[in-house]
């Protein structure tokens, strides 16, 4: 069983639509947080992170860790084209000195 | 924020040759990371890359393989040997800031890497 679990997609919605983001770990000792955007042929780059359980809104983008079910997302409102990428969720603990990254989602907004 | 940028963006190589990709940040940062992603997979960790000692190794990568340098706060090589077409994938550098948060690193465009 891997780490962290999250599903590949591809995800399709339509322009303004909320979208649901999802990851699912097995580590408990995890309490750091981050959902990273890749746009194709680009590197990631970091767009939430949370510490512990709990929500954090930025804009459109709403993360949540929910830690007893071991299970975090990331909400996106009034989703645009431009939101079209792959989404990755990475945890760690506080003591790891490495980041563990799901697989990623891939996200489409249709206009 | 820091910018990284990447050399090469892409190369296609020979079995048996070797690739030295360069990462350039255009700030200084604490810790410095080399990853592989294959397409539609997660990032994997290679390496740390510490400035003016030897590289910090995952489980799976070796220093033969992979050498790795930092001589200075900005910059950092990663080495492909004696390569295979397993070794082909997308390779990407990422530094923290000063403050050494792993969590908030920023990653270079990716060297997509093909070998025949």
């Amino acid at each position: 069983q891997k780490e962290v679990e999250q599903d590949p997609g591809p995800l399709s919605v339509p322009e303004g639509a909320i979208v649901s983001l999802n990851c699912t770990y097995s580590n408990s000792a995890f309490q750091y947080f981050m959902w990273y955007r890749q746009y194709s042929r680009k590197g990631p780059e970091l767009l939430m992170y949370t510490y512990s359980s709990g929500n954090k809104e930025d804009g459109r983008f709403t993360a949540q860790v929910d830690k007893s079910s071991k299970y975090i997302s990331l909400f996106i409102r009034d989703s645009q084209p431009s939101d079209s990428a792959t989404y990755l969720c990475a945890m760690r603990d506080s003591s790891a000195s490495k980041i563990i990254f799901g697989s990623g989602t891939r996200l489409s907004i249709r206009p | 924020s820091a910018v990284i940028s990447q050399k090469p963006s892409r190369d296609i190589c020979q079995r048996g040759t070797s690739l030295t990709i360069q990462c350039q940040v255009d700030s200084q940062v604490t810790m410095m990371f080399w990853y592989r992603q294959q397409p539609g997979q997660s990032l994997t960790l290679i390496a740390t890359a510490n400035q003016g000692s030897e590289a910090t190794y995952e489980s799976g990568f070796v220093i033969d393989k992979f050498p790795i340098s930092r001589p200075n706060l900005t910059f950092s090589t990663l080495t492909v040997s004696n390569m295979s077409p397993e070794d082909s994938s997308i390779y990407l550098c990422s530094g923290a800031p000063g403050t050494g948060l792993r969590e908030t690193q920023y990653f270079g465009p990716g060297t997509r890497l093909l070998v025949l």
